[in-house]
This record gives structure tokens, C-alpha cells and sequence, in this order.
């Protein structure tokens, strides 16, 4: 079985900052790591995803995210936000092979300020 | 287009009746998931269903039951209601069963309030 931990429930940032949204799992096996965003009554949307290769994924809107095996952490980076990134970040995590087995974390608000 | 729909958008009903959320994808794809969102934003999957046939079904009373028409709508029928069932309800679709380079594409959400 798989868990995810989102260390920060909210996270509040002025426009332009850099912004790190934390993310750390716990897997008996190897895993399929992504993170969604959930923008004010909308659904999910993808916004990355780590499969294998390059630990360092880049994902739409500017963010990525790095996958560190040994600290089993997800954890996601934009380096300037906007006011439109405003949303709800879900780190999700699935065994390696069978993405349909998502797992997801509590969710972190990040909330851009003016 | 909407690529996964569900209707209704939301969903406000008394205790004890029984409901129906439906959902639709035009992506042609083969598996399609429900979700449970709390009020705490957690998310947590209930059922996934592979060409029709179930392949994921959490523990979830037997007062939900998902029904596969077609592979292309996954419904969501719920009896006897309960306070503890208010939550929002997303829907999801893949194009496989969860191989390596699939996404699941989510719904909007309905929001279902139990008074």
C-alpha cells in the first residue's frame, strides 16, 4: 500500500515569489509520482507526472518537481507564481505499472497574494 | 468539448432518499473511476470500472452501486442517504487500465449535500 503526506495545508505567497509545495510518500514498492491542480470548482488537471529517467519533471504553467528516491519526497517548484495559480495542489502516487491505483495526499492551498 | 462530464453539477437532497449522479466521457476511453472528495479535501477512489467490467472497488458501503452502460458512462447510484455521504463526487477516465503512460482525466465535480 501507498501513502502521501502533504506537509503543508496551506501556503501563502506574494505574486512573483518562488513558491515550494512539499510532498513526501511511503511505498513498499516503486511508484509513479504526479501532481494535480484543482483550480475554484473545477476538477483535477494533471499538471506533471515521474515515471522513470530524469528525476527533475516539468510540467505545465511553469512548475516542476524533483523526484528524490532516497528522502521519498515529490516535492514542487514554481520560481514566480501568479495570481492564477491560485488552487488546491494534490500529490498523488501509484505502484510503477499500474497508474490507476492513485493514491492521493491531503491536498496544499496555495494562495498567491497581490 | 467536454472531455468528462457529470451532471448534475450539484446535488442537494434529504436523508434516507436514494440519488443518481451520471457521468460521460468523449475521449474514448476504456476505464473510467469515481472519487470521493470530504469536506477536508481528501480524496479517495471508490470504484473503477475497465470495459464495463469492475476492477477497483474500495471499501464503500453497499449503498453505493456503480453501473456501466457502456464504457463510455460510469453512473453513480446511491441509497438511503446519509449525513456522512455529503461530499463532491468526481468522476475520471484513462485511456487503459492504468498503464505507464496513462492519465486520468477528471470531471468537474458534483457536489452532493444531505440534509
Amino acid at each position: 500500500a501507498q501513502s502521501v503526506t502533504q506537509l503543508d495545508s496551506q501556503v501563502p505567497v506574494f505574486e512573483e515569489a518562488p513558491v515550494e509545495l512539499r510532498c513526501n510518500y511511503s511505498s513498499s514498492v516503486s511508484v509513479y509520482l504526479f501532481w494535480y491542480v484543482q483550480y475554484p470548482n473545477q476538477g483535477l488537471q494533471l499538471l506533471l507526472k515521474y515515471l522513470s529517467g530524469s528525476t527533475l519533471v516539468k510540467g505545465i504553467n511553469g512548475f516542476e518537481a524533483e523526484f528524490n528516491k532516497s528522502q521519498t519526497s515529490f516535492h514542487l517548484r514554481k520560481p514566480s507564481v501568479h495570481i492564477s495559480d491560485t488552487a488546491e495542489y494534490f500529490c498523488a502516487v501509484s505502484p510503477s505499472g499500474s497508474a490507476r491505483q492513485l493514491t492521493f495526499g491531503s491536498g496544499t492551498q496555495l494562495t498567491v497574494l497581490p | 468539448d467536454t472531455a468528462v462530464s457529470q451532471t448534475p453539477k450539484y446535488l442537494v437532497t434529504q436523508m434516507g432518499n436514494d440519488k443518481s449522479i451520471k457521468c460521460e466521457q468523449n475521449l474514448g476511453h476504456d476505464t473510467m473511476y469515481w472519487y470521493k472528495q470530504d469536506s477536508k479535501k481528501f480524496l479517495k477512489i471508490m470504484f473503477s470500472y475497465n470495459n464495463k467490467e469492475l476492477i477497483i472497488n474500495e471499501t464503500v458501503p453497499n449503498r453505493f452501486s456503480p453501473k456501466s452502460p457502456d464504457k463510455a458512462h460510469l453512473n453513480l447510484h446511491i441509497n438511503s442517504l446519509e449525513l456522512g455521504d455529503s461530499a463532491v463526487y468526481f468522476c475520471a477516465s484513462s485511456r487503459t487500465s492504468g498503464g505507464p503512460t496513462d492519465t486520468q482525466y477528471f470531471g468537474p465535480g458534483t457536489r452532493l449535500t444531505v440534509l
